[in-house]
């Protein structure tokens, strides 16, 4: 079955420090990736998605991400975190024959100490 | 433009009782797709509809059933709920490329007791 498999279940780091969240999938057709970004008591955020293209997208507040498709990773950057990224980071999968059906990874929570 | 919009924001039921949900898509999406959050489990694809045609459904027992209507708002019905059921069931509506992303609404919170 297909998964999408996050690295890291929590991560803490103080402000201005670099952030990498990984993101790694099974499926090995063709793929639409997406971040999303759940801060406290807030709905989902699209951060930044992938269709085609520059395997490096930049998306809002900062972050970018890199398709590598060798690895069939998708991680997320950030290169100085503030105390206002404290939230949980999804990394979503749609498979290109599957409609609007995205598969999540487990999510990442990030804190960030200020 | 207005967001997805879901009602109601929060629900306690019964077990045994059912429910319905209710998503208003941003104008102009015709796709809705519903997901259940828990902690356990994560984030799972119940089902996606498009011009009033279920597209796409995920291994949920036919309990989990929905609907959409002409003018792309869609509801989420749940029958002999159980303990297990309690979660956030968050709706996401897309132009049908799905070019701009999903975007989603802030969820309804069921907690069945």
């Amino acid at each position: 079955a297909q998964s999408v498999s996050q690295h890291n279940h929590h991560v803490i780091l103080s402000e201005a420090a670099s952030l990498e969240l990984g993101c790694n999938y099974s499926y090995g057709g063709t793929v639409n990736l997406f971040w999303y970004v759940q801060y406290p008591g807030q709905h989902l955020q699209l951060l930044l998605k992938y269709f085609s293209g520059d395997p490096l997208v930049k998306g809002i507040k900062g972050f970018e991400a890199e398709f590598i498709k060798s690895k069939f990773s998708f991680n997320l950057r950030k290169p100085s975190v503030q105390w206002s990224d404290t939230a949980e980071y999804f990394c979503a999968v749609k498979r290109y024959n599957q409609g609007g059906k995205l598969i999540f990874g487990q999510g990442t929570e990030l804190s960030v100490k200020p | 433009k207005a967001g997805v919009t879901q009602t109601p924001r929060y629900l306690i039921k019964t077990r045994g009782q059912q429910v319905t949900l209710s998503c208003s898509p941003i104008s102009g999406h015709r796709s809705v797709s519903w997901y259940q959050q828990t902690p356990g489990q994560g984030l799972q694809f119940l089902f996606e509809y498009f011009s009033e045609t279920q597209r796409n459904k995920g291994n949920f027992p036919g309990r989990f059933s929905g609907r959409q209507f002409s003018n792309s708002r869609s509801e989420m019905n749940v029958s002999t709920l159980e303990l297990g059921d309690s979660a956030l069931y968050l709706c996401a509506s897309r132009l049908r490329d799905g070019s701009d992303g999903y975007t989603f609404g802030s969820g309804t919170r069921l907690t069945v007791v």
